[in-house]
């Protein structure tokens, strides 16, 4: 079937630099898409979203791009801070989905003091 | 706004009992809920989606017999887990939209809960 994401790569960055987390998507119809974060023992928390005329998207200290055209989808987080350290997860949907969202494998990011 | 929240967090039972678990939207109404169930460093896998005042739709290869959801309101879907067995063993994870929002799609997440199967 379709799926979002490939392994779950760990990304180690110093506090204060930026950080990129990558992601694969491989349904074409998908219309939606979500990056969530994850911290130890808790539910997905939204951080941003962007639908698929669009191709970026800024929030606080966030900005996710899309790239329709090699499936691609990126978290960018502006001056890391320890408190950004947890599992991200990139989703997708699609109008035609019965609001299904399908989760990638997840990126780690561990944040350096 | 868009809490969902869920009850128990933690819960550890003996094979062959049977677990409810509730997941509750605390500031909205959710005609839609779902769930999911996530294994140590993996992804969330939809197990299904929970409609309110019909059936729940099942994921393919989930035994809908053994993994029972009912949504009686607008703010509150059950899952329980039938004669559990330590392969069921897992963190469970609702969500649900709030339509009334701006960015209707968005899904909120629980707290989750972790099931453990002695």
């Amino acid at each position: 079937g379709e799926s979002v994401g490939l392994h779950l790569p760990t990304l180690s960055v110093q506090e204060g630099d930026n950080s990129i987390i990558n992601c694969a998507y491989s349904n074409s119809a998908s219309d939606y898409f979500i990056w969530y974060k994850q911290e130890s023992g808790k539910g997905p928390q939204f951080i941003i979203d962007i639908r698929s005329n669009m191709d970026k998207r800024q929030g606080q200290r966030v900005t996710v791009l899309l790239n329709k055209t090699v499936k691609h989808l990126s978290l960018q987080i502006a001056a890391t801070q320890p408190g950004d350290s947890a599992v991200y997860f990139c989703a997708e949907s699609y109008s035609g989905g019965y609001q299904k969202v399908t989760f990638g494998t997840g990126t780690k990011l561990q944040v350096i003091p | 706004g868009a809490v969902v929240s869920q009850h128990p967090s933690r819960v550890i039972c003996k094979s062959g009992t049977s677990v409810k678990i509730e997941c509750r939207s605390l500031d909205f109404q959710a005609t839609t809920m779902f769930w999911y169930r996530q294994f140590p460093k993996k992804s969330l896998m939809l197990m299904a989606t929970s409609n309110e005042g019909s059936k729940a739709t099942y994921e393919q290869g989930v035994e809908k017999d053994k993994f029972l959801i009912n949504h009686a309101s607008l703010t509150l879907s059950t899952l329980t887990v039938t004669s559990a067995h330590p392969e069921d063993s897992s963190f469970y994870i609702c969500s649900a939209r709030d339509v009334t929002r701006a960015g209707r799609d968005t899904q909120y997440f629980g707290p989750g809960t972790r099931l453990t199967v002695l």
